[in-house]
């Protein structure tokens, strides 16, 4: 089955230590992205990735990392997570970026007290 | 920087009702994608309309798009209590990112 599977699904952590959201697709696609839902504020892009190896900011890339080693995965890192970090978080791939219906993955509720 | 915004912020209708959503963006797009959303849930893929359609079907769901104005429109007809969700819209103005909106609220009541 096609999917964006993503680890973990919730996660409390203290402020300062830091976590790592795993992202993984078995699409083959090129594209991948981070982002984040916070009430009020709709989905704001974190992260995206064109292809391996090649990864720039979104809206909000403050505090937050990204690698993309292989095809299959976009970890994002949190180096020292604070309070306001907490929120939901989605990866998502697609073929081609913009061009193409993005796949979403189950979110990760992050609480960071 | 939000591209769309979606208008109503949230709508209840009856089972059977025609449900519409507006989204409105600031900038030249490349296409424009309607997502669905349950509660906290990931974000599902509706439809994607480019700049150059003015109207796209699926199923019950019908889109418009008015570059000229600036705006879209989702329509889902005979709305059922399935259908209750948020709904995003999103614009591409790079080919490389798409912009969310924040979402209309959709409730259908059985």
């Amino acid at each position: 089955e096609a999917q964006v599977t993503q680890n973990p699904r919730y996660l409390i952590t203290v402020t300062g230590k830091k976590l790592t959201v795993t992202c993984s697709q078995n699409m083959n696609h090129e594209y991948m992205s981070w982002y984040r839902q916070d009430p009020g504020l709709g989905l704001r892009q974190i992260y995206y990735s064109m292809n391996v190896e090649v990864t720039d900011k979104g809206d909000v890339p403050e505090g937050y990392k990204v690698s993309r080693k292989e095809k299959r995965n976009f970890p994002l890192i949190l180096e020292s997570p604070s309070p306001n970090q907490t929120s939901l978080y989605f990866c998502a791939s697609s073929w081609t970026g913009g061009n193409s219906p993005l796949h979403f993955g189950n979110g990760t509720r992050l609480t960071v007290t | 920087s939000q591209q769309g915004e979606e208008d109503p912020q949230a709508l209840s209708i009856q089972e059977g009702e025609n449900a519409t959503m507006n989204c409105s963006y600031k900038t030249s797009i490349n296409n424009l994608q309607w997502y669905r959303q349950n509660s906290g849930r990931g974000l599902v893929h509706l439809i994607l309309i480019r700049s150059n359609e003015r109207e796209k079907h699926s199923g019950r769901l019908r889109v418009t798009l008015d570059t000229s104005k600036k705006s879209s429109s989702l329509l889902i007809t005979a709305s059922r209590a399935a259908d209750t969700a948020s709904y995003f819209c999103a614009t591409d103005a790079s080919g490389s990112r798409l912009t969310f909106g924040e979402g209309t609220q959709l409730t259908v009541n059985p």
